[in-house]
């Protein structure tokens, strides 16, 4: 069965730091990764996957995501954060079999401190 | 192109009773998945469908149900509700195209509270 981890539940770091939301996943085969962010009381918005290829994805917002296979780890980054980037943060893996379910992450909040 | 809908918005049932959510695809997408969102909780994956048939389920009882129309529209069927029914149910479109599943977009979601 597929699973995902973040592990951690709230992340705080300095606007223009740089930040790391980590995520480990579980899965049969070659995974399809993802991370989405929710705002309050919104759905789900779609910010980066890894399928195959470059093990560095690149998403919106200046977000991107680095695939390790060894470590089966996609953990999220951004090299300067901004206060707008205060959100909730999913991470999901789903197996390459057509009908596999997406299974997320239980969601990581980050706050950006000005 | 539109982004995926849901109605209603907030919807507030009692114990017992049944509740219809539904949901417009995004334009070009053939496949929709729901979702339930526990308060403090990720999404948990309730079905699938693809081309009107159900083609996946998670771990939600026969009370929930659901359809998807022929313009790829669908909805989400919940009968004899229980207080732990409430939640954000969320759906989410995407294009299958060649055996290739894409990235899923997800409306804003339906708030249910059951009484």
């Amino acid at each position: 069965a597929q699973s995902v981890a973040q592990p951690e539940d709230q992340v705080n770091v300095a606007e223009g730091n740089p930040l790391t939301v980590k995520c480990t996943y579980s899965v049969s085969g070659n995974p399809y990764l993802f991370w989405y962010v929710q705002y309050p009381n919104r759905g789900l918005q779609f910010l980066l996957k890894y399928i195959t290829g470059d093990n560095l994805v690149k998403g919106s917002y200046g977000f991107e995501a680095e695939f390790n296979k060894s470590q089966t780890s996609f953990h999220l980054k951004k090299p300067s954060a901004l206060v707008s980037d205060s959100a909730l943060y999913f991470c999901a893996v789903r197996g390459p079999s057509g009908n596999t379910p997406l299974v997320f992450g239980k969601g990581t909040r980050l706050s950006v401190i000005a | 192109e539109t982004g995926v809908t849901q109605s209603p918005t907030h919807l507030i049932k009692t114990r017992g009773q049944q509740v219809t959510l539904r949901c417009s695809s995004q334009s070009g997408h053939n496949t929709v998945s729901w979702y339930q969102q526990a308060l403090g909780q990720g999404p948990q994956f309730i079905f699938q469908y693809y081309r009107e048939e159900e083609n996946g389920r998670g771990n939600f009882p026969p009370r929930f149900s659901g359809l998807q129309f022929p313009n790829y529209s669908s909805e989400l069927n919940v009968n004899a509700l229980e207080l732990d029914d409430s939640a954000l149910y969320l759906c989410a479109s995407s294009l299958v195209a060649g055996g290739y599943y894409n990235e899923q977009f997800f409306g804003p979601g339906t708030r249910l509270t059951v009484l």
